[in-house]
C-alpha cells in the first residue's frame, strides 16, 4: 500500500518569508514518482512538479524548489520570497498502478 | 485549448436520489481517472479508463457508484440512492496515456451536496 503524509495541515507566514512544505511518502515499489499539486480557492490542482524515483537532485524553478530524499522518504517543498498569491492548499502525491496517492494537504496562508 | 471540464460545477440533491456527473477530457487524452475529495481531505482515487474501459475501479466505495465512457471521450460518474456521506467533490483528470509520466490534468470539480 502507498501512502503519503502531510504532518502540516496549515501554515501562516508573513508575506516575503520563506516557507517548507513537508512530505513523507511510503511505497514498495522501487521505481516511483512524486508530485506536488497547488490547490488555489478556485479548486482546480495545478500539477507544479514530478520526480523520477531515480533523481535525487534538488529542482529549482524560480521562487520553488523540491529536496528529495530517498534516505528519508521526504520530498519537501520550499517557497522563497512568498507572495499572497502562494496562498492555496498544497498537495503531495505518489503514484502507482496509475493511481494518484494524495496527502491530506497543507493550507498555506501569506499575510501580506 | 480547452482544458478538462466537467459538469455541472455544483450539485444540490436529496437523500436517495440519483445523480450524473460528466466529465469531458482534454481532446486526444486516451486515459480518464475519477477522484473523490472530502472536505479537508486529499483527493481519492475512484477509477480510471484507458480508452473506453475501466482499467481499474478499485476505489469505488460500494455498488451505487458507476462510471461509463462509452465513446473513450466524455465519461459519466453515475450515483445510485445517494447518501449524505457521498457529498463532496468530484474532480476528473485525464492524461495522454497512462504510465506515470503521463501527467494527469484535472477539471474544476464538481460539487455534489446530498442534503
Amino acid at each position: 500500500a502507498q501512502k503519503v503524509t502531510q504532518a502540516q495541515t496549515e501554515i501562516s507566514v508573513v508575506e516575503k518569508e520563506d516557507v517548507t512544505l513537508d512530505c513523507v511518502y511510503e511505497t514498495r515499489d522501487t521505481t516511483y514518482y512524486l508530485f506536488w499539486y497547488k490547490q488555489p480557492p478556485s479548486g482546480e490542482l495545478v500539477f507544479l512538479i514530478r520526480r523520477n524515483s531515480f533523481d535525487e537532485q534538488n529542482e529549482i524553478s524560480g521562487r520553488y524548489s523540491w529536496n528529495f530524499q530517498k534516505s528519508t522518504s521526504s520530498f519537501n517543498f520550499t517557497i522563497t520570497a512568498s507572495q499572497v498569491v502562494d496562498s492555496a492548499v498544497y498537495f503531495c502525491a505518489l503514484i502507482g498502478n496509475e493511481k494518484l496517492t494524495f496527502g491530506t494537504g497543507t493550507r498555506l496562508t501569506i499575510i501580506p | 485549448g480547452a482544458g478538462v471540464s466537467q459538469t455541472p460545477s455544483n450539485k444540490v440533491t436529496e437523500k436517495g436520489k440519483y445523480v450524473e456527473l460528466r466529465c469531458d477530457p482534454i481532446s486526444g487524452h486516451t486515459a480518464l481517472y475519477w477522484y473523490r475529495q472530502s472536505l479537508g481531505q486529499g483527493p481519492e482515487f475512484l477509477i480510471y479508463f484507458q480508452g473506453t474501459g475501466a482499467a481499474d475501479d478499485s476505489g469505488l466505495p460500494n455498488d451505487r457508484f458507476f462510471a461509463v465512457r462509452p465513446e473513450g471521450s466524455v465519461s459519466t460518474l453515475k450515483i445510485q440512492r445517494t447518501e449524505r456521506g457521498d457529498s463532496a467533490v468530484y474532480l476528473c483528470a485525464s492524461s495522454r496515456g497512462t504510465g506515470s509520466l503521463n501527467e494527469q490534468f484535472f477539471g474544476p470539480g464538481t460539487r455534489l451536496t446530498v442534503l
